[in-house]
């Protein structure tokens, strides 16, 4: 049973590209959260996707968007990237109606913003 | 102020010694999770928190609700334990799903 996977691990972008990160969730997982983790530091909160929509947002611009397909798999896209988008970037699937249910993480794409 | 607050930021410790990690939070959870998470970036879930405390291995997690803080301990460490620990919660708030506030994690290195 294949866990959390995303794509691509590692990419270079140049200052005002656009950039498109994918994940797969653990098989039977219905709710993909995607995590900014800037060096040095915990993950931050970007969005939520259940049932192909935006359940819940944290503090990020609207540069970054989301989309969920409807086999829950899922797509980060950051618009007119900044150096400060360098981060690695997380997602991770759960099951939404069963609380403190276990959170499974993919390993995260490296970007890298020059 | 951070949802959840973690120390120490960094700690070095000798092979065969007892670890502790703390953890403490200010808003009400559902549960509490410790992560670690190796250099190359994968997370991996080590316990799930709503009281009391759990064991795996040389591993033990301890919660106390009352006073919104948790402990994880590492018995007789190893190099292969070195990582990043976080700790992170998931609110008791139905409405927010199941997002996670993170601790920005303790880097842990053991030294042969």
């Amino acid at each position: 049973d294949a866990g959390v996977t995303q794509s691509p691990t590692h990419l270079i972008k140049t200052r005002g590209q656009q950039v498109t990160l994918r994940c797969s969730p653990k098989s039977g997982h219905d709710t993909v959260s995607w995590y900014q983790q800037a060096l040095g530091q915990g993950p931050q909160f970007i969005f939520q996707y259940y049932e192909e929509e935006e359940r819940q947002r944290g503090n990020f611009p609207d540069r970054f968007s989301g989309h969920q397909y409807p086999n829950y798999s899922s797509e980060l896209n950051v618009n007119a990237l900044l150096l400060g988008d360098s981060a690695l970037y997380l997602c991770a699937s759960s099951l939404l109606d069963r609380s403190g249910n276990t959170i499974y993480f993919g390993e995260g794409s490296w970007l890298t913003v020059v | 102020k951070n949802e959840v607050e973690q120390s120490p930021q960094n700690l070095t410790a000798q092979e065969g010694e007892f670890i502790t990690i703390n953890c403490s939070y200010s808003v009400g959870i559902s549960a509490l999770h410790w992560l670690q998470q190796h250099p190359g970036g994968g997370i991996v879930s080590l316990f799930m928190l709503s009281s009391g405390k759990k064991k795996h291995g040389r591993l033990i997690a301890t919660i106390n609700i009352q006073e919104k803080h948790s402990s994880l301990h590492i018995t007789a460490s190893h190099p292969r334990d070195s990582a990043v620990y976080i700790c992170a919660v998931s609110p008791s708030l139905r409405s927010t799903g199941n997002q996670f506030y993170f601790g920005t994690g303790t880097s842990l290195t053991v030294i042969p």
